[in-house]
This record gives structure tokens, sequence and C-alpha cells, in this order.
């Protein structure tokens, strides 16, 4: 399928393992994104990746990690899960024009207890 | 620094009353583009509309209108004759041309509509 798919779409985990959130986009786009959604803060940017083994932080890149080995998957992983990473995640796509909206994938629901 | 400021954080109105969802924006950029996205209670980011910093023309598409003014950095969404299914959460977004920005998007906290029938 065409499109920006994420997984899984439901996660829960225990404080302290390593969990990865996968994302998969087909439209062969340059950039890539990673967002978190919490109440009152909307969107925060994690990292981005402009291309296949070029990832940069964003906004909030603590507790996180990022790869891009292949230009349509872009995960990241919790590398020891902490109750404060229980949000909304989500991954998003762009090509290299500036001025393209970006799409996003269906987001993934991780609690951490 | 917060580069994309949505004030109000949630708006209830009577169905088909009209509604305005207000946008403000910080950049140094004289190349940028505003978007706004909706979030309906299903929970995926729909894309609305695209604006870039040289066109201040207004837009309309059906009941939902734009109005971008540079003057006052603002990007404002109004929706007329409300729905119930406008209800949702609306972000605004700020993306910079500059080469350093990493072609990501600022996004505002959101407003989050509910039309009441």
């Amino acid at each position: 399928d065409a499109g920006i798919t994420q997984s899984p779409r439901y996660k829960i985990t225990e404080t302290g393992r390593q969990v990865t959130l996968m994302c998969h986009q087909t439209w062969s786009h340059s950039y890539m994104f990673w967002y978190r959604q919490d109440l009152g803060h909307g969107l925060r940017l994690i990292y981005y990746s402009a291309a296949a083994d070029i990832t940069d932080k964003g906004e909030v890149p603590d507790g996180y990690v990022v790869s891009r080995s292949k230009t349509e998957n872009f995960p990241l992983t919790l590398e020891s899960a902490t109750r404060s990473q229980t949000s909304v995640y989500f991954c998003a796509s762009r090509g290299l024009r500036t001025n393209t909206e970006a799409f996003f994938g269906q987001g993934t629901r991780l609690t951490v207890v | 620094a917060q580069k994309v400021t949505q004030a109000q954080t949630e708006i209830s109105v009577v169905e088909k009353e009209d509604v305005t969802l207000d946008c403000v924006y910080e950049t140094r950029d004289t190349t940028y583009y505003l978007f706004w996205y909706k979030q309906p209670p299903s929970g995926e980011l729909v894309f609305l509309i695209r604006r870039n910093s040289f066109d201040e023309q207004n837009e309309i598409s059906g009941r939902y209108s734009w109005n971008f003014q540079k003057s006052t950095s603002s990007f404002n969404f109004t929706i007329t004759a409300s729905q119930v299914v406008d209800s949702a959460v609306y972000f605004c977004a700020l993306s910079e041309a500059a080469p350093n920005t990493g072609n990501q998007f600022y996004f505002g906290t959101g407003t989050s509509l509910t039309v009441i029938p």
C-alpha cells in the first residue's frame, strides 16, 4: 500500500525496557520525522532525517535513538523507556521541496508502565 | 523559541455558528510556508491547506476560509456554518525555507474545537 505506515499502533511496555517504533514510507521522500504529541504541547520534534544515514536532533531528543539505513524506513528506539515517554508518536515524511506538506502516519500510542 | 502560537486551547460552538481559529507565527525567514492540519477524534493528521509567504490572498474552500496577514504574522482559519464533523483538534504549522532547518515543521499547540449539535 502506498503511503506512510507506523507499527505498532498501540504498545504497552515496562519502565527500563527497550522499545522500537517502526515507520515505513513508499514515496521515497527525502525527509522523515518523528514527533511526539502530548496534551498542552502539541507536536514536538524528536528527530529528523534528511536522507539515508543523515539524522539530526529535534526539540526533544533525549532518551531516543534513530537510524535510517534505507530511505523508506525510519525506526525510533527508546533505549530505556521511562513513564515520561508515554505519548502518541507520529512519523512523517516530506519531499525535498520546502513548500510541500508533510504526510503523517496513523500514530503509535505508547504507554510506559 | 516558540514559532507558532495558537492561543485558543479549546473552543465550543453551537452547530451552524461560524468560528475562527487563530494562529500567530514568528520567523526571520523571508520565505516560509504556513499550514493547517486537522486531527479528528480518530487521531490521524489531515492536511488542510498550505500558504507561502509571497501569497497573501485569502482562500476559500467550501465552508473553510483562511486569512493570511503578514503585517500581523497571522494565518487564521474560519469555519462557516460549523458542523459536528468539524469537531477536531486543529494545528497550525510553519516551515522555513532556510537550509539549516531540516525541512521541519514547527507546530502550534493546537486548538480543540467542539461543535455542539
